[in-house]
């Protein structure tokens, strides 16, 4: 079965400073790699994906995270914070050979970013 | 039209209440889902609905019935719940039920059972 873990449940930075935030999964099989944000009293949107190819996935909005096999990790970085990007960040994991498009979350990271 | 919407935004309901949640894409997804979030907790997947068809049921009460009239539309029917069962309802949609799939997320309707 899979399962992802989120060790830090709350980050406080600087705005301006560099983040991350680290994401390990546990799967016996391939996997697909998803970072979802959460701003307050809202849904989710996808930040980021892995499916294959370059480990290497950026968003718009200057984050980015690198698929690390041998780690079995995918963390989340950003060069330079916002305010704007305070927020609640879901790493996920859907299974290859899973049913559906069943997604499995971390139980998440608080990012809260001030001046 | 690239959004999932929920109906209502909010809701508050007694034990002995029946109530519905809907959500709605006009995408052309067809696959479906429902979540429950906890405060300050991941969401939990409840149902997913493949082609109209239940593929998935996560050991959900039955006092959550879901339904998936059509392929743009899904209810979550509400009987006899829990104050436990106070939580934000998620619904969710993806091209297909494939695992490399997004899931685009509506905003949720906030569940207040008393």
């Amino acid at each position: 079965a899979q399962s992802v873990t989120q060790l830090d449940s709350q980050v406080p930075v600087f705005e301006e400073a560099p983040v991350e935030l680290r994401c390990n999964y546990s799967s016996s099989v391939s996997v697909y790699l998803f970072w979802y944000v959460q701003y307050p009293n809202q849904g989710l949107q996808l930040l980021l994906k892995y499916l294959s190819g370059s480990t290497l996935v950026e968003s718009i909005n200057g984050f980015e995270a690198e698929f690390n096999k041998s780690q079995t990790s995918f963390h989340l970085r950003k060069p330079s914070v916002h305010i704007s990007d305070t927020a609640e960040y879901f790493c996920a994991v859907s299974e290859g050979n899973g049913p559906a498009s069943k997604l499995t979350f971390g139980t998440g990271t608080r990012l809260q970013v001030t001046l | 039209d690239t959004e999932v919407t929920q109906t209502p935004k909010h809701l508050v309901m007694g034990m002995t209440n029946k109530k519905s949640l809907k959500c709605e894409q006009h995408m052309g997804h067809r696959a479906m889902y429902w979540y429950k979030q906890k405060a300050k907790k991941p969401p939990e997947l409840m149902f997913v609905y493949s082609y109209e068809k239940l593929s998935i049921n996560e050991s959900v009460p039955s006092r959550f019935s879901p339904e998936c009239p059509n392929s743009s539309l899904l209810n979550l029917h509400l009987h006899a719940l829990q104050p436990e069962d106070s939580a934000l309802y998620l619904c969710a949609s993806s091209q297909a039920p494939i695992p490399y799939n997004e899931q685009f997320f509506g905003p949720g309707t906030r569940l207040t059972v008393l």
